[in-house]
């Protein structure tokens, strides 16, 4: 399998909570990324985690990082129709990244 | 600040043209710098980074190269096009580990 796997879609109603998930299979990595990239857009930094940390709030985002599973999640809090992005999750490996296939978010009124 | 600049931000090219992508940096000294290529409904695909000035490293071995004749400058180019290559080229730097930072990004159709 991908060394960074996500779920390809996922669709919410406004103002629900998103959770977009993401596995990998090498945990060597410093920092964890999630990345966001709005239609016709290059990507932009959402948030980050250092890998020694298990959640980190920014506002209506939560990530929470399970070390043992490997797992990634990206939770959106109140979600709205401007959250509407394919979400990347990404993973760093010396001075290069990792990008996960991305997951579309649709957000349905 | 720092800024990326990547151009054009679209381009349509036929099959067997040459390409050339050019993105630069400003704000920031030595910068690592990438070419990723993000094929419709795929996700990204590393394609070139350089650590500095005449440093290139290929990820993938395709019709495409990559030069930096300056530091802050990066360009991506092929001596002919293949329909293959169609897909939304995007420019990165980094410095250290906190993130890239991405340019606009080049929808390239090659018909």
């Amino acid at each position: 399998g991908e060394d960074v796997e996500q779920s390809l879609f996922l669709s919410v109603r406004e103002g629900d909570s998103s959770v977009i998930n993401c596995t990998y299979t090498d945990s060597s990595s410093t920092y964890l990324y999630w990345y966001k990239q709005e239609p016709g857009a290059g990507l932009q930094l959402l948030t980050y985690i250092f890998s020694n940390m298990d959640m980190k709030q920014d506002q209506r985002l939560t990530v929470l990082l399970n070390k043992k599973d490997k797992h990634l999640s990206l939770r959106i809090a109140d979600t709205q129709t401007g959250d509407s992005a394919i979400y990347f999750c990404a993973r760093n490996y010396g001075q290069n990244f990792v990008f996960g296939p991305g997951t579309r978010l649709s957000v349905l009124p | 600040s720092q800024t990326i600049h990547q151009w054009p931000a679209t381009l349509v090219q036929p099959v067997g043209s040459p390409l050339s992508l050019e993105c630069t940096v400003e704000g920031t000294s030595n910068p690592n710098l990438y070419w990723y290529r993000q094929a419709a409904g795929r996700g990204l695909q590393l394609l070139f980074y350089s650590v500095g000035i005449g440093q290139i490293s290929s990820e993938v071995p395709q019709n495409l190269s990559a030069s930096r004749p300056q530091d802050r400058q990066f360009i991506l180019s092929s001596k002919k096009l293949l329909l293959s290559d169609s897909g939304f080229y995007l420019c990165a730097w980094s410095v250290g580990e906190y993130g890239y930072t991405f340019g606009s990004g080049t929808r390239l159709t090659v018909v």
